[in-house]
C-alpha cells in the first residue's frame, strides 16, 4: 500500500527557516517523480516544487523560487523541502504527493500524503 | 500562473447531475491534456478522481467523468450523492514541469 507522511511542519518567525520531510513506502520512490504541494488556511491548492525520479532536474512556483529547495534520499525514500527566507505568506499545510505514473514529465497527484502545518508568525 | 478559474460553488439534490467548470488559457487547459480533478473533503488531503482530461482513477465511481473543449475542462457528477459534498480542484499541466491549480469549487448536496 502507498503511503506518504510528512512531517517537520510547526510554528517559525519570518525571515528564520524549516525543513520538511516526507517519508514514502510501499512503491519504488526512485522511479517517481514528487511534488511539494501546499494549501493555505481556509484556501485552495497551490503547487510549490517538483523533482525528478532521479533528483538531477527540479522546478519550482515563482512564488517560492530561490527561498524554497526540493531534494530526495532515494536510498531513504525520502523527500524534503528546504524553505528559507519564510513570509507569513507561506502559511499552509504542505502536502507531499507523487506522480500518478513513472518516468513521464506531464503527470497528475497520486497519492498525497496528510500534510503538515507549516505556520509563519512573530 | 494564474489560476485556472472555477466555480466558487454548485448545488444539486441527491440523483442530480451537476458539472463542474475549470477556464485556463491557450498555455494550459488548452494546449495539454493533463487536466486531473481532486476531492478533498474537510481536514483530509485532496484525493486523485480524473486525470489525462477523462480517465477515471482506480476505485472513483463512474458516476464522475471528465471532458476537456478548449481552454476549459468539466468534471461532471451525476447521480448526486451526500458524500460527494466536497470541495474540488481541477489542476492543468503547464509545461516547463509546472502545473496550475483551479480556485477549487465547493460541492453541496442539498
Amino acid at each position: 500500500q502507498v503511503h506518504l507522511v510528512e512531517s517537520g511542519g510547526g510554528v517559525v518567525q519570518p525571515g528564520r527557516s524549516l525543513r520538511l520531510s516526507c517519508a514514502a513506502s510501499g512503491f519504488t520512490f526512485s522511479s517517481y517523480g514528487m511534488h511539494w504541494v501546499r494549501q493555505a488556511p481556509g484556501e485552495g491548492l497551490e503547487w510549490v516544487a517538483l523533482i525528478s525520479y532521479g533528483g538531477s532536474n527540479k522546478y519550482y512556483a515563482d512564488s517560492v523560487k530561490g527561498r524554497f529547495t526540493i531534494s530526495r534520499d532515494n536510498s531513504k525514500n525520502t523527500l524534503y523541502l528546504q524553505m528559507n527566507s519564510l513570509r507569513a505568506e507561506d502559511t499552509a499545510i504542505y502536502f507531499c504527493a507523487r506522480d500518478g505514473t513513472p518516468y513521464i514529465a506531464e503527470n497528475w497527484f497520486d497519492p498525497w500524503g496528510q500534510g503538515t502545518l507549516v505556520t509563519v508568525s512573530s | 500562473q494564474s489560476a485556472l478559474t472555477q466555480p466558487a460553488s454548485v448545488s444539486g439534490s441527491p440523483g442530480q447531475s451537476i458539472t463542474i467548470s475549470c477556464t485556463g488559457t491557450s498555455s494550459d487547459v488548452g494546449f495539454y491534456n493533463v487536466v486531473s480533478w481532486y476531492q478533498q473533503h474537510p481536514g483530509k488531503a485532496p484525493k486523485l478522481m480524473i486525470y489525462e482530461v477523462s480517465k477515471r482513477t482506480s476505485g472513483v465511481s463512474n458516476r464522475f467523468s471528465g471532458s476537456k473543449s478548449g481552454n476549459r475542462a468539466s468534471l461532471t457528477i451525476s447521480g448526486l450523492q451526500a458524500e460527494d459534498e466536497a470541495d474540488y480542484y481541477c489542476c492543468s499541466y503547464a509545461g516547463s514541469s509546472t502545473y496550475v491549480f483551479g480556485t477549487g469549487t465547493k460541492v453541496t448536496v442539498l
